[in-house]
């Protein structure tokens, strides 16, 4: 069946440093990919998405780019804030059975310091 | 209201207790999620509405859960004799269409509390 695997968190970053949090998939069809992200006590949203290789996502600073020959979808951004202190969450949807049910991986929290 | 909303917020059952947790999606939305998210953990998904029409129900854990949308707007998710192991919150989540790779637009949760 289709699996997302993140990298382990905590990741602790100072402000203004690179981040890159790691996401690998195994997918049965050709899915499409998403990031989401969950501040405390608040629902998940759709941070950014790619839907064929070699698209690039972006939003707020972020990016993400499907690499179908790596079966990754790797989140990187230049510049971290304290606002950006987060889990993120790895995601695919594939369609399955008619449906594009989605996939998540377990997420990777993000701890930004001043 | 614009997004998605969910009730309670937080629920405390003690075992053994029924509970039903509410979902209101986004007006217009076909298709409804329902997720359980284990403290750190991603959300595990539970079951899928297609307007009233429940496709999958496969990632229901056990016969005691059991979820509804019968107008194909708001749905209930109900659990019956709750378990201990059922403490964890509740994610609905609702989309535009069906078979599409469109995003999810999540509710806030519910986190319920089995002592």
């Amino acid at each position: 069946g289709d699996s997302v695997t993140q990298m382990e968190g905590p990741v602790t970053l100072s402000e203004e440093a690179f981040l890159t949090i790691n996401c690998t998939y195994t997918a049965t069809g050709y899915p499409s990919l998403f990031w989401y992200v969950q501040y405390p006590g608040e629902g998940l949203q759709l941070l950014l998405k790619a839907t064929k290789a070699d698209d690039k996502g972006s939003n707020k600073g972020f990016e993400a780019t499907y690499r179908k020959e790596t079966t990754s979808f790797h989140l990187e951004k230049g510049s971290v804030q304290v606002s950006d202190s987060a889990v993120y969450f790895c995601a695919l949807s594939d369609k399955s059975g008619g449906s594009y049910i989605p996939t998540f991986g377990r997420g990777t929290s993000l701890i930004v310091h001043p | 209201g614009a997004g998605v909303s969910q009730s309670p917020r937080y629920k405390v059952a003690k075992r053994g207790q029924d509970v039903a947790l509410r979902c209101d999606p986004i007006s217009g939305h076909v298709s409804l999620f329902w997720y359980q998210q284990a403290l750190g953990q991603g959300p595990e998904f539970l079951t899928y509405f297609q307007n009233e029409a429940q496709l999958d129900k496969s990632g229901l854990p056990s016969d005691r859960f059991f979820a509804e949308r019968p107008e194909g707007s708001v749905s209930t998710l109900k659990i019956q004799r709750t378990q201990q192991e059922d403490s964890a919150v509740y994610l609905c989540a609702s989309r535009t269409s069906g078979n599409s790779y469109n995003e999810q637009f999540f509710g806030p949760g519910t986190r319920l509390t089995v002592l």
